[in-house]
C-alpha cells in the first residue's frame, strides 16, 4: 500500500516564487489535509478538504491555495514563496465518517521540506 | 475551541526508566485523544487514542495513556524506556461534531532522549 505520497521530499525557493506540494493518497479517505511544522510549535493545519470540490481554510491559510478536483491528490499551492513559508509541510488524509472505533486516524505522507531564500 | 498543551519540550529519561510525557488538553464538548509519534525524518505515526471507551488506552511498543476528565489530562507513559522510543511525541485533541471527524489540533511536541 501507498498510503500518503507526497512530492517533493525537498526543495528550494527564492522568494517570490511560485511552486505546488503534491499529495497523493490510494486509500479513498474522503478527508485530506495540509499541515506545516515548525520547530516548537507543534502541527498547524493550513487548508483542509471533506471531499472533491470542497476546500476550507484552517488556522494558517494566508499565503496558501489549494484545489481538490479528485478524491485523490490534494495539491498546495504557494504563489509568491516567503521566507516565513520556510517550513516541513505535511499531507494527512483519513475517513471522514467514524467507524465503530470512534474516530478517525490521520495517515500522514511523509513530509516536504521547503527552504524560501 | 480545543487547545492542547505539552509540558516539557524536551524529556531525558535512562534506557529501562518510566517514560511519562505530560499532556492537558481543553476541549469545550467531550473530546477525542490521539498520541502520534515521529521519528527522526518521517511523518507521523498513531501510538493510541482515545474514543470515550476505556480511560485506560494501550497502544503500540507498550505505551499507554489514560484519559482524566477531572484533570483533563491524557498523558503517554511506558514502564521501560527503550533507545528505538527516542523520537518526538505528539498529543492531539479531536472534537466531533454531527458524527463528523473534526481536524486535530496538535501539541507543541515533546522530544523524548533516551540514554544508554
Amino acid at each position: 500500500n501507498a498510503g500518503v505520497t507526497q512530492t517533493p521530499k525537498f526543495q528550494v525557493l527564492k522568494t517570490g516564487q511560485s511552486m505546488t506540494l503534491q499529495c497523493a493518497q490510494d486509500m479513498n479517505h474522503e478527508y485530506m489535509s495540509w499541515y506545516r511544522q515548525d520547530p516548537g510549535m507543534g502541527l498547524r493545519l493550513i487548508h483542509y478538504s471533506v471531499g472533491a470540490g470542497i476546500t476550507d481554510q484552517g488556522e494558517v491559510p494566508n499565503g496558501y491555495n489549494v484545489s481538490r478536483s479528485t478524491t485523490e491528490d490534494f495539491p498546495l499551492r504557494l504563489l509568491s514563496a516567503a521566507p516565513s513559508q520556510t517550513s516541513v509541510y505535511f499531507c494527512a488524509s483519513s475517513y471522514l465518517f467514524m467507524g465503530s472505533s470512534g474516530a478517525n486516524v490521520l495517515t500522514f505522507g511523509a513530509g516536504s521540506r521547503l527552504t524560501v531564500l | 475551541a480545543q487547545s492542547v498543551t505539552q509540558l516539557g519540550s524536551h524529556v531525558s529519561v535512562s534506557e529501562g526508566a518510566l517514560v511519562l510525557l505530560r499532556c492537558n488538553y481543553s476541549s469545550s464538548v467531550p473530546p477525542y485523544l490521539f498520541w502520534y509519534v515521529q521519528y527522526p525524518n518521517q511523518g507521523l505515526q498513531l501510538l493510541l487514542k482515545y474514543t470515550s471507551a476505556a480511560t485506560l488506552v494501550k497502544g503500540i511498543n507498550g505505551f499507554e495513556a489514560e484519559f482524566k476528565k477531572s484533570e483533563t489530562s491524557f498523558h503517554l507513559t511506558k514502564p521501560s524506556a527503550h533507545m528505538s522510543d527516542a523520537a518526538e511525541y505528539f498529543c492531539a485533541v479531536s472534537e466531533i461534531s454531527s458524527g463528523s471527524a473534526r481536524q486535530l489540533t496538535f501539541g507543541s511536541g515533546t522530544q523524548l532522549t533516551v540514554l544508554p
